[in-house]
C-alpha cells in the first residue's frame, strides 16, 4: 500500500531558529500534498496544499513567509518553519493522495507527523 | 457550517461491546466520499472505512462498518467487538468533488475502551 515518510518525528529547537519537515511518497508519485497543524485534542487544520513544481497554496490566516512550502520533485514536499517561535509549537502531518480504497476512490495516506517544540 | 460535524467529544465502551461514533455531514454535491480515520496516542492518522456517495450498500472493513443514510446526511461509525487496542481518537472527513476533491475533517471523538 502507499505510505508517506514523515522527518523528522521530533524536534525542538531553539526561538528564532528555523525547522525543516520532510514529508516523502515511498511508492507513489505525489503531485500533491498537503500540510496539516494540530493542536492538542483538536482536529486537524490544512496549513497549504504542496503542488510539485509549482506554488503552495496556503489556506487564509497562515503566513507563507513563516511556513515555506517546497514540492521539489514527485516524491518530495518540505515544510520549513522559520524565525519559530514557542507559539508555533504543534504537531504538523503531511498526507498525499496515494491510498486507495476497494472500490478504486482515493485516500489520504498521512506520515507520522512532527512534534515540533520551540523553546 | 461547517462541513463535517462529530458531537461526541468523547465515549467510553466496554471492551469487547461494539460502540457507534456519530458523524453528519453537509454538502450540495452529489459526488462526496466519507472517510473514518484512527489517531492513536502517537500521532499517525490511519485509514479504516470509505463510503462512496453513490454506493448502494453500506461499506464494511473488518469490525468496522459505517452506517450510511444518506437521506440524514449522517455517517457513523460502528466498531464491533471493541479491544484496547481501538482507544484512540476518530475522525470523520468528506472529500467533495466540486471543490476539487478536498477534504474536510471533523473535531474527533476520543474513544476509550474499558476493560
Amino acid at each position: 500500500g502507499a505510505v508517506v515518510s514523515q522527518h523528522p518525528s521530533r524536534v525542538i529547537c531553539k526561538s528564532g531558529t528555523s525547522v525543516k519537515i520532510e514529508c516523502r511518497s515511498l511508492d507513489f508519485q505525489a503531485t500533491t500534498m498537503f500540510w496539516y497543524r494540530q493542536f492538542p485534542k483538536k482536529s486537524l487544520m490544512l496549513m497549504a496544499t504542496s503542488n510539485e513544481g509549482s506554488k503552495a497554496t496556503y489556506e487564509q490566516g497562515v503566513e507563507k513567509d513563516k511556513f515555506l512550502i517546497n514540492h521539489a520533485s514527485l516524491t518530495l514536499s518540505t515544510l520549513t518553519v522559520t524565525s519559530a517561535h514557542p507559539e508555533d509549537s504543534s504537531f504538523y502531518i503531511c498526507s498525499a493522495r496515494g491510498g486507495k480504497t476497494s472500490s478504486g476512490a482515493n485516500v489520504l495516506t498521512f506520515g507520522a507527523g512532527s512534534r515540533l517544540t520551540v523553546l | 457550517a461547517q462541513k463535517i460535524t462529530q458531537t461526541q467529544p468523547g465515549m467510553f465502551v466496554q471492551e469487547k461491546e461494539a460502540v457507534t461514533l456519530d458523524c453528519t455531514y453537509d454538502t450540495s454535491d452529489p459526488s462526496y466520499g466519507l472517510f473514518w480515520y484512527k489517531q492513536p496516542s502517537s500521532g499517525e492518522m490511519i485509514f479504516l472505512i470509505y463510503q462512496g456517495s453513490y454506493d448502494q450498500q453500506n461499506a464494511t472493513e473488518g469490525r468496522y462498518s459505517l452506517n450510511f443514510q444518506k437521506a440524514r446526511k449522517s455517517a457513523n461509525l460502528v466498531i464491533s467487538a471493541s479491544q484496547l487496542g481501538d482507544s484512540a481518537m476518530y475522525f470523520c472527513a468528506m472529500r467533495e468533488h466540486i471543490t476539487g476533491n478536498q477534504f474536510y475533517f471533523g473535531t474527533g471523538t476520543s474513544l476509550t475502551v474499558i476493560p
